[in-house]
């Protein structure tokens, strides 16, 4: 199993650009989760799913947009970057019940111009 | 509004000496405390976790202690190695919170040789 993966591992944009983050999980979780770290902010949720074709706003959702199509993806969207979103992307899966366990992605570090 | 109080920000240990991490809380509801890992350039990881039905829970060095009535929790590194230079993020969890947790923000421990 690969876990959960993210694509791309790094990027760099132009303010205004627009770009889609990849997250994919193998372990048929039901829940995912999108967060940003910044330095001394820890991780703060941006969006999150507790299922495919539902989508949450978590904590600093504004400027991003998600998308839950398939239960294995979630796409987190940025539609005009600015500098402020210059931070890593983590994405994070958990399944029902359990020990709520959420298991993390390697990041994408997101450099915006 | 910060949920969970994390400190010290950052913490510097001699090898083979004990590392302590203290985290407060504010919400009752929270039933589940979790201490994430996180290596330079990976994702965070679950490390050891904690319900408030018990006051301490030890894996190996690691060790959670649990104090309801203060609301608080530590972790304790007994033995801290270099290889247990990282950040460490403790965490909250609320049944009503659609499997969402809450961060601290985080310390950054290095364990010198």
């Amino acid at each position: 199993n690969a876990g959960v993966t993210q694509t791309p591992k790094f990027r760099v944009l132009k303010t205004g650009q627009s770009m889609t983050l990849l997250c994919a999980q193998d372990m048929n979780h039901e829940y995912m989760y999108w967060y940003r770290q910044d330095p001394g902010m820890g991780l703060r949720l941006i969006h999150y799913s507790v299922g495919e074709g539902t989508t949450a706003k978590g904590e600093v959702p504004d400027g991003y947009n998600v998308s839950r199509l398939k239960k294995q993806n979630f796409l987190l969207g940025l539609e005009s970057a600015a500098p402020s979103q210059t931070s890593v992307y983590f994405c994070a899966s958990s399944r029902t019940g359990g020990r709520k366990t959420q298991y993390f992605g390697p990041g994408t570090r997101l450099l915006v111009l | 509004q910060q949920q969970v109080k994390q400190s010290p920000q950052s913490l510097i240990v001699q090898k083979g000496g004990i590392s302590i991490i203290n985290c407060a809380y504010e919400n009752t509801a929270f039933d589940y405390f979790p201490w994430y890992q996180q290596f330079p350039g990976k994702g965070p990881a679950l490390l050891i976790a904690i319900r408030p039905d018990v006051s301490e829970k030890k894996e190996g060095r690691f060790t959670i202690s649990f104090n309801k009535s203060a609301k608080q929790f530590s972790l304790h590194i007994m033995d801290s190695q270099p290889g247990d230079s990282a950040t460490y993020f403790c965490a909250a969890y609320s049944g009503g919170s659609n499997y969402k947790l809450t961060f601290g923000k985080g310390t950054l421990l290095t364990v010198n040789p």
